[in-house]
């Protein structure tokens, strides 16, 4: 089955910096990569996913890129604030299986 | 706010007790699925429902019964819990089974005593 590694665990940045989530997925079949931002006593809220057949999709502060030889893809985000601070879930979908990585903690401090 | 709602926002019960979850969206989907999740991990998929039919049980105990009434609707019924049934608990669902995005509800946090 799927495997999806994600790092790192735990980012801590200033507001305004840049930060960087990176995961690995091991299924050449998986074609549909999301990412998913969860705030303490909500569930995950989608916040921008990718199809294997484009290589990078932006809105606004966030980007996705994807490579595709590589397996793997990373979630960009610019000009960080604190309401940026959550856990943040890379997932992979192969047909209707979806694989989560393990969850990155994101804290902005002010 | 969330499109998938789910009820009651928290659960406390015994082990003997039946209660039951609930999840209602209006979008439309034909996908519908309960995750459950444990604290600092990721979301464990429990069962698929696809076109009200159950297509995915992932070898999950038989003291969670899942119930999709029809196609905006999705029961977890619950029966005997184990104290390390204590989760969250997320229902989700999607335009179909395939290659869309899930929309996750903010969950039920159950406490099994």
């Amino acid at each position: 089955g799927e495997n999806v590694e994600q790092h790192p665990s735990t980012l801590s940045v200033q507001e305004g910096d840049s930060a960087v989530i990176k995961c690995t997925y091991s299924d050449s079949a998986s074609n549909y990569f999301p990412w998913y931002k969860q705030e303490l006593g909500k569930g995950p809220q989608l916040i921008i996913d990718i199809r294997s057949n484009v290589g990078e999709k932006k809105d606004q502060r966030i980007a996705v890129t994807l490579n595709k030889t590589a397996k793997h893809f990373s979630l960009h985000i610019t000009e960080t604030q604190p309401e940026d601070s959550a856990v943040y879930f890379c997932a992979a979908r192969e047909y209707s299986t979806l694989t989560f990585g393990k969850g990155t903690m994101l804290l902005v401090s002010p | 706010d969330t499109e998938v709602t789910q009820t009651p926002k928290h659960l406390v019960m015994g082990m003997t007790n039946k209660k039951s979850l609930k999840c209602e969206q209006h979008m439309g989907h034909r996908a519908m699925y309960w995750y459950k999740q444990k604290a600092k991990k990721p979301p464990e998929l429990m069962f698929v429902y696809s076109y009200e039919k159950l297509s995915i049980n992932e070898s999950v105990p038989s003291r969670f019964s899942p119930e999709c009434p029809n196609s905006s609707l999705l029961n977890l019924h619950l029966h005997a819990l184990q104290p390390e049934d204590s989760a969250l608990y997320l229902c989700a669902s999607s335009q179909d089974r395939t290659v869309s995005p899930l929309h996750f509800g903010n969950g039920t946090r159950l406490t099994v005593t």
